[in-house]
């Protein structure tokens, strides 16, 4: 079966580095996303990652092995506004994105 | 970036009636829509894939009866909440793709309570 794995939930403290990471099966693979959602908001997109390695993009930045059906969202320098959720989600062979349960992130001051 | 629209934003209905929601790419055309639900700190939950002119692909479980879905044009799709009832409140989004198979964009989404 297709199945998306990411922690529930991470603490971290402003102005440090926090790493998220996701593991994923699916029936083939047309890219990997992260989409931030705040409370009561629709997700917005971060990343995306077809090809190995990383992808950095300001304080966020994506990295992806498709050997080990792998992935972690790296976030710098946070910010009191980063606390939210963060969404990994794969693309399947049909283009249709199977979606992890996202994971909280606290941060405190 | 591609914007998409949602309306309404929120909506309170009373139990039985029914409820339309619009998603509207405003300045792509949107091949496919997905409407989604997500619940209180859950994650999304794709209930249905529509493509312009054709009947929509519902996900196990989702009643298509219930929920009925109309892709009628590039631009807009809508999401029908039949006979609602308080266990259909929830956070209704979609979202919709361009030509590009991997670049979806969401709406803000509608949150919907049945009295």
């Amino acid at each position: 079966g297709q199945n998306i794995d990411q922690p529930t939930e991470m603490t971290a403290t402003e102005g440090a580095i926090v790493q998220i990471n996701c593991t994923y099966q699916t029936s083939g693979f047309n890219g990997l996303f992260w989409y931030q959602q705040h409370a009561g908001e629709a997700p917005t997109f971060l990343s995306y990652n077809v090809l190995d390695g990383l992808e950095e993009k300001g304080r966020f930045s994506s990295f992806l092995s498709r050997s080990k059906g792998y992935s972690y969202l790296l976030l710098k320098e946070l910010q009191m506004k980063d606390s939210a959720s963060y969404l990994c989600a794969a693309m399947d062979s049909n283009y249709q994105l199977i979606w992890g349960a996202g994971t909280k992130l606290i941060i405190k001051p | 970036g591609a914007v998409v629209s949602q309306h309404p934003s929120w909506v309170i209905c009373k139990s039985g009636t029914s409820v339309k929601i619009e998603c509207r790419s405003l300045d792509f055309q949107a091949t496919t829509m997905f409407w989604y639900r997500q619940f209180p700190k859950q994650s999304l939950m794709l209930m249905a894939t529509s493509n312009e002119g054709s009947k929509a692909t519902y996900e196990q479980g989702v009643e298509k009866d219930k929920f009925l879905i109309n892709h009628a044009s590039l631009t807009l799709s809508t999401l029908t909440v039949t006979s609602a009832h308080p266990e259909d409140s929830s956070f209704y989004i979609c979202s919709a793709r361009g030509d590009r198979e991997h670049e979806q964009y969401f709406g803000p989404g509608t949150r919907l309570t049945v009295t």
